[in-house]
């Protein structure tokens, strides 16, 4: 089964730092492009970064993180990563990984995501 | 924030049609750009439920489909079911701004 999970979100200061895991499983984790996506209370899916597959490690970012967040993989633990530095407490969201499809821009699989609480 | 318009919610009987639109412009679905469909249910990983504007990956019922004309996009999900209400988010690629985007996102009521 195709799955991913995410894991290290909590409560954090502004101006704070975090790193968010997603555990890939069922697939061959380092043939695939990878994303995440944010959705802050009460508000729609916002895409937020992307790391390609198949070692070539291009990074792409949307324009409300570039400079703050990196995006980065280990594909020997089969697993994404997202580095959040200078933390706002915009950034207040459950965030996602996705997988990005090998022939469009789809994401499939989703994980469950783990909610990040950026407050003094 | 989100280059792709939705109605904020849609309602419909047991049993009926209900449609969701999702309007862009020339630099997203209006350039050629495929939508994609997303059903997101509290506590639950979001599903895919469209790909490449009609396509329905395996496990999705044949009562949910999907179109794209001009710069619009839709979503229709026939004989409505009482699992079927949740949030609806339609995703393209706009080349303004290198990378993708999503709708408004539509909450999907069943009366």
């Amino acid at each position: 089964e195709v799955q991913l999970v995410e894991s290290g979100g909590g409560l954090v200061q502004p101006g704070g730092s975090l790193r968010l895991s997603c555990a890939a499983s069922g697939f061959s984790f380092n043939d695939y492009g990878m994303n995440w996506v944010r959705q802050a209370p009460g508000q729609g899916l916002e895409w937020v970064s992307y790391i390609s597959g198949n070692s070539r490690t291009a990074t792409y970012y949307a324009d409300s993180v570039r400079g703050r967040f990196t995006i980065s993989r280990d594909s020997a633990k089969n697993s994404l990563y997202l580095q959040m530095d200078s933390l706002r407490a915009e950034d207040t969201a459950l965030y996602y990984c996705a997988r990005t499809a090998h022939v469009g821009n789809w994401f499939d699989p989703w994980g469950q995501g783990t909610l990040v609480t950026v407050s003094s | 924030q989100s280059v792709l318009t939705q109605p904020p919610s849609v309602s419909g009987a047991p049993g009926q049609r209900v449609t969701i639109s999702c309007t862009g412009s020339s630099s997203n679905i209006g350039a050629g750009y495929d939508v994609h469909w997303y059903q997101l249910l509290p506590g639950r990983a979001p599903q895919l439920l469209i790909y490449g504007n009609r396509y329905r990956p395996s496990g999705v019922p044949d009562r949910v489909s999907g179109s794209k004309s001009g710069t619009s996009a839709s979503l229709a999900i026939t004989g409505l079911q009482a699992e079927d209400e949740a949030d609806y988010y339609c995703q393209s690629y706009d080349s303004s701004l290198s990378g993708p985007v999503f709708g408004t996102g539509t909450k999907v009521t069943v009366l």
